[in-house]
């Protein structure tokens, strides 16, 4: 099993430039999400969703947005990037109550 | 709402020395579940542990074991005699029942010196 699989792993951008990120499960989880990591900030989520066809904002998603056309696979676009969106990006997944399984990260910079 | 407190920002100790990673939670719901996770200097995020609220039972597994308190609303970690591979960022976590997301605390970063 594969997992949780994020790709890219690393990135760099320009200002305005737009980029996807993609996640792909092969668990069959329900949920899905997408976390910003940035030095003493811990985790935090940027949007999330409970199945298929569904998502929801999460506490930071200025800037981006996503989609889930298919269950095991969740997209994170940035339209237009500015350097604050520099960061690692984890995507996740779960059954409703267990934990979280996570993707290995990706690194954007914003330059 | 629901929030996890992790204080301790950075913790630096000499191998084989015990310590403890505390985790504070709140929220309203009576079902919840916490959990713990180590994210290695390689940067991916490793699961630990998952407990239930209705499940206080202490755990320990090898040189780790948790401590569950509903009525400090804490759910503590300790490493025993800690080994320099055991250095890391460690996070706690918090899903309560109605919600479908896991809020995480902002991590303690160990540092184990030889």
């Amino acid at each position: 099993n594969a997992g949780v699989t994020q790709t890219p792993k690393f990135r760099v951008l320009k200002t305005g430039q737009s980029m996807t990120l993609l996640c792909a499960q092969d668990m069959n989880h329900e949920y899905m999400y997408w976390y910003r990591q940035d030095p003493g900030m811990g985790l935090r989520l940027i949007h999330y969703s409970v199945g298929e066809g569904t998502t929801a904002k999460g506490e930071v998603p200025d800037g981006y947005n996503v989609s889930r056309l298919k269950k095991q696979n969740f997209l994170l676009g940035l339209e237009s990037a500015a350097p604050s969106q520099t960061s690692v990006y984890f995507c996740a997944s779960s059954y409703s109550s267990t934990e979280a399984f996570f993707g290995q990260g990706t690194r954007l910079t914003v330059v | 709402a629901q929030k996890v407190t992790q204080a301790q920002t950075e913790i630096s100790v000499v191998e084989k020395e015990d310590v403890t990673l505390d985790c504070v939670y709140e929220t309203r719901d009576t079902t919840y579940y916490l959990f713990w996770y180590k994210q290695p200097p390689s940067g991916e995020l490793v699961f630990l542990i998952r407990r239930n609220s209705f499940d206080e039972q202490n755990e320990i597994s090898g040189r780790y074991s948790w401590n569950f308190q509903k009525s400090t609303s804490s759910f503590n970690f300790t490493i025993t005699a800690s080994q320099v591979v055991d250095s890391a960022v460690y996070f706690c976590a918090l899903r309560s029942g109605g919600s479908y997301i896991p809020t995480f605390g902002r991590g303690t970063s160990l540092i184990v010196h030889p």
